[in-house]
């Protein structure tokens, strides 16, 4: 069965930090990876996807497949990062359902 | 280009009634999923339509339906409802097989009591 395992339900970092969210995932095949985020009172937007290879408001995820891991992270932290955020996966087949993580709720301090 | 609506925004209903909500997707999206977000979990999923025919589905009972009309605008439905239904119930619109991202509406909040 596939499942994302995001550890830490809460993160807060001081503005200008290093941020990390954690991000694990087990799957029988190769799956996409996703992080969605959530930002007060707006709905659910897709942050970034691994195929992508690119870095989005700063942040970057690199999938690790040895260690089944895709964490999400940005040099230095904004306070307008500050939201909910979830990985998903989804794998092949023509319905490519996601499936996501509990979320982190990441706030940055000023 | 207009995004995904989904009304009402929020329901209450007692446990055993039937409720309908209702999603529209993005202009040019083919491909509606609904989601169930319970409080302080992921979204799950429920099932996808496309071509007005269910297209994958979640670990959801029977009584959990839905339909897709021509206009690709989606309806999910729930029977004989549970106070563990009360949650946040998400429409995201995509295009079928593709790589493609899912755009998400605000969701309907239900309350079964």
């Amino acid at each position: 069965a596939q499942r994302v395992t995001q550890p830490e339900k809460l993160l807060s970092v001081f503005k200008g930090a290093p941020v990390e969210l954690k991000c694990n995932y087990s799957y029988s095949g190769s799956p996409e990876l996703f992080w969605y985020v959530q930002y007060s009172r707006q709905r659910l937007q897709l942050l970034l996807r691994h195929i992508s290879r690119e870095s989005i408001k700063g942040f970057t995820a690199d999938l690790n497949k040895g260690e089944t891991s895709f964490h999400l992270k940005k040099p230095f932290a904004q306070e307008e990062d500050s939201a909910m955020y979830y990985c998903a996966l989804t794998g092949p087949g023509s319905a490519r359902q996601l499936t996501f993580g509990s979320g982190t709720q990441l706030t940055v301090l000023p | 280009e207009t995004g995904v609506t989904q009304s009402p925004t929020h329901l209450i209903k007692t446990r055993g009634q039937q409720v309908t909500l209702r999603c529209s997707s993005q202009s040019g999206h083919n491909t509606v999923s609904w989601y169930q977000q319970a409080l302080g979990q992921g979204p799950q999923f429920i099932f996808q339509y496309y071509r007005e025919e269910e297209n994958g589905r979640g670990n959801f009972p029977p009584r959990f339906s839905g339909l897709q009309f021509p206009n690709y605008s989606s309806e999910l439905n729930v029977n004989a409802l549970e106070l563990d239904d009360s949650a946040l119930y998400l429409c995201a619109s995509s295009l079928v097989g593709a790589a493609t991202e899912a755009f998400f509406g605000q969701g309907t909040r239900l309350t079964v009591v």
